[in-house]
């Protein structure tokens, strides 16, 4: 069975500086998917970034690197240059390519970034 | 385009009662999730829906819970007798198909029961 574990539940970082949130994996399907996901106080879910298992390099997108290590099984996701707007709750999810199409969630790691 | 759209935004409904959900996916978009996020907790999958059929339906918590897709677009959450644990956000997201990575994510629906 999928596993998502984020062990932080809550992070703080000081405006204009980089954050790493921990997220581990567990699965015995070699062909899945990585996702984080940033939920603001307003509720909406907002992808962020995406790792496929089988892709060489670490995703980026814009000030959001995803920190993609296949044989800790881990994806940690890496905001630089924090902004007061990233403070939000982030979730870290994954999908099994070759079983449920649904993504299982970790519980969230609520960034806040102080001024 | 226009999103994902959910209604009732919040609903407040006495336990025992009965209660729909209703989600309409973005235009074209072939696959349909339905997730629970109880106070603080992560997303839990109730239902994915392609198409008109659902082929896994693992995540309904309970027989109280059913859903149903009409002509591929909307979406229906059906949860009878409801109970307090039934509580939570319901959330849908669609996607291109299934195996289109990204799943677009719907405002919710606040459900509280009394």
């Amino acid at each position: 069975a999928q596993k998502i574990t984020q062990t932080q539940p809550g992070m703080f970082v000081q405006e204009k500086e980089a954050v790493t949130l921990d997220c581990t994996y567990d699965t015995s399907d070699p062909s899945y998917g990585l996702f984080w996901y940033k939920q603001p106080s307003s509720g909406e879910m907002i992808f962020l970034i995406y790792q496929g298992s089988y892709d060489q390099q670490n995703a980026t997108e814009g000030r959001y690197s995803l920190n993609f290590q296949k044989a800790r099984k881990s994806a940690n996701l890496v905001i630089s240059a924090s902004q007061l707007g990233d403070s939000a709750m982030y979730f870290c999810a994954m999908r099994e390519d070759t079983g449920r199409r649904a993504l299982t969630f970790g519980s969230g790691t609520r960034l806040q970034v102080q001024p | 385009g226009a999103g994902v759209s959910q209604s009732p935004s919040n609903k407040v409904t006495e336990k025992g009662k009965d209660v729909e959900l209703r989600c309409d996916p973005i235009s074209g978009h072939t696959a349909l999730y339905w997730y629970r996020q109880s106070l603080g907790q992560g997303l839990e999958f109730l239902i994915y829906f392609q198409g008109n059929s659902a082929p896994d339906k693992s995540g309904l918590p309970s027989d109280r819970f059913s859903a149903e897709r009409t002509g591929g677009s909307v979406s229906t959450l059906t949860i009878q007798r409801t109970q307090q644990e039934d509580s939570a956000v319901y959330l849908c997201a669609s996607s291109l198909s299934p195996k289109a990575y990204e799943q677009y994510f719907g405002p919710g629906t606040r459900l509280t029961v009394t």
